[in-house]
This record gives C-alpha cells, sequence and structure tokens, in this order.
C-alpha cells in the first residue's frame, strides 16, 4: 500500500547533540517531499520541501534533509539539537506532483534533554 | 501577512451534538484544506478545496461530517451529530504553489 513511515515513534536527544528523523515513503514516483513541526497546542510549521535538483535541501532553524531516491527515504538531521526543538515533526508527500493532497506521516516526537 | 485564522481554539459537545469550525485562509490562497488529527496520528485529509469547488472528499465521513466554502473564501466544517471518536484537533490549511500554511487548530472533545 502506498503509505509515508516514520519509523521512530519517540526520539530522546541531550541538547548539543545531532539528531536524525527517518522518513520513508512508498509511492512509484518521486514525490515532492515536506518536513513539518508541531509544538504543543499549534498548528504545523513548514521546516523545508524537496521538488527536484540538489538532494540535500537546507531549511529554517538550522534542520537539512537528504532524499535518496534508492531507499525512498528523505531523512531529515541537524548538527546540534537546542532545547527548542522538543516538539512533533511530520514528513509528508504529495505523491503525484500534479493535485496538492498532502499525505503526512505518523510524526516522530522529540524530546531534548538540558 | 495574516495566517490562517480558525474558530474556536477549543470546543467540548456531547456526543450526538451538533459543532462547527470556521476558517479563514491566507489571502489569495486558492487551496483550502480541512485535516483530522487523533492524538498520536498525523493530519487526515478531510476535504480539499480549489476555490469554492471540491478536490478530494474521499475520506470524509460523509453520513456526518460536511464542508463549504461560499465565494471560495473561508470555510466551515461541521459535524452533525457528533461521535466520541470525534475527538480529535481540526486543522485548516491553505496553500500557495505546493506550501501549506496551517492554522492553529480546534480542539474538539466529545464526551
Amino acid at each position: 500500500a502506498q503509505s509515508v513511515t516514520q519509523p521512530d515513534i519517540h526520539i530522546t536527544v541531550s541538547e548539543g547533540a545531532s539528531l536524525e528523523l527517518r522518513c520513508n515513503y512508498s509511492y512509484g514516483a518521486t514525490p515532492y517531499l515536506f518536513w513539518y513541526v508541531q509544538s504543543p497546542g499549534q498548528g504545523l510549521q513548514l521546516l523545508l520541501k524537496y521538488f527536484s535538483g540538489d538532494t540535500l535541501v537546507q531549511g529554517i532553524k538550522g534542520f537539512e534533509a537528504e532524499f535518496k531516491r534508492s531507499q525512498s527515504s528523505f531523512n531529515l538531521r541537524k548538527p546540534s539539537v537546542h532545547w527548542s526543538d522538543a516538539a512533533e515533526y511530520f514528513c509528508a508527500v504529495v505523491p503525484d506532483n500534479y493535485g496538492q493532497n498532502f499525505v503526512f506521516g505518523p510524526g516522530t516526537r522529540l524530546s531534548v534533554l538540558p | 501577512e495574516a495566517g490562517v485564522a480558525q474558530s474556536p481554539r477549543y470546543k467540548i459537545i456531547e456526543k450526538r451534538q451538533s459543532v462547527a469550525f470556521w476558517c479563514n485562509p491566507i489571502s489569495g490562497h486558492a487551496t483550502l484544506y480541512w485535516y483530522q488529527q487523533i492524538l498520536g496520528q498525523g493530519p487526515k485529509l478531510l476535504i480539499q478545496f480549489q476555490n469554492n469547488g471540491v478536490v478530494d472528499d474521499s475520506q470524509l465521513p460523509k453520513d456526518r461530517f460536511s464542508a463549504e466554502r461560499l465565494k471560495g473564501v473561508d470555510s466551515t466544517l461541521k459535524i452533525q451529530p457528533a461521535k466520541l471518536e470525534d475527538s480529535a484537533v481540526y486543522l485548516c490549511a491553505s496553500s500557495f504553489v505546493y506550501e501549506q500554511f496551517f492554522g492553529p487548530g480546534t480542539r474538539l472533545t466529545v464526551l
């Protein structure tokens, strides 16, 4: 079945440590790819997006993500996590690249230890 | 630039009651979405509008949920009658060229 998966439900890292959140998708063509962040009680905010071209994309708040076609993955990374990064992170895809139908993964909750 | 506005922010009702949510998208955004986000899950699309026409409502429980976007601007989502499993956050988003902007959501609790 076509889907977006985020294998890690909850990740805990220490402040200053590096971070990688995983996202995999199962669509035939390369979809448009997105990462969103949701702080408690807030709506979702776009961190970064990939449509085509350079497979390493930079986003806001020091985040980056790398698209790997061979692995159908779009993992989110940050070299040094800050306490304010604690939130829920969602990977999303637009499968058909024509419509604007966004499909979201289940999310990964990030906790940051002081 | 004003963001996506939603109201109310919180709503508590009893099962079998009716409830309505309102969304005002960012000016100029033709596409408007309603999502249901159950605790611990990602947002699930309920309905997508392009201007005042429906693009996708395949996951909208049409026996109890309805939505409209008159004049292609603001939108209303209604649940009638509500069930316990409708307890969730209802997110509205609007988009321009594949970039979605989300409102703060309405947290619905059905008792």
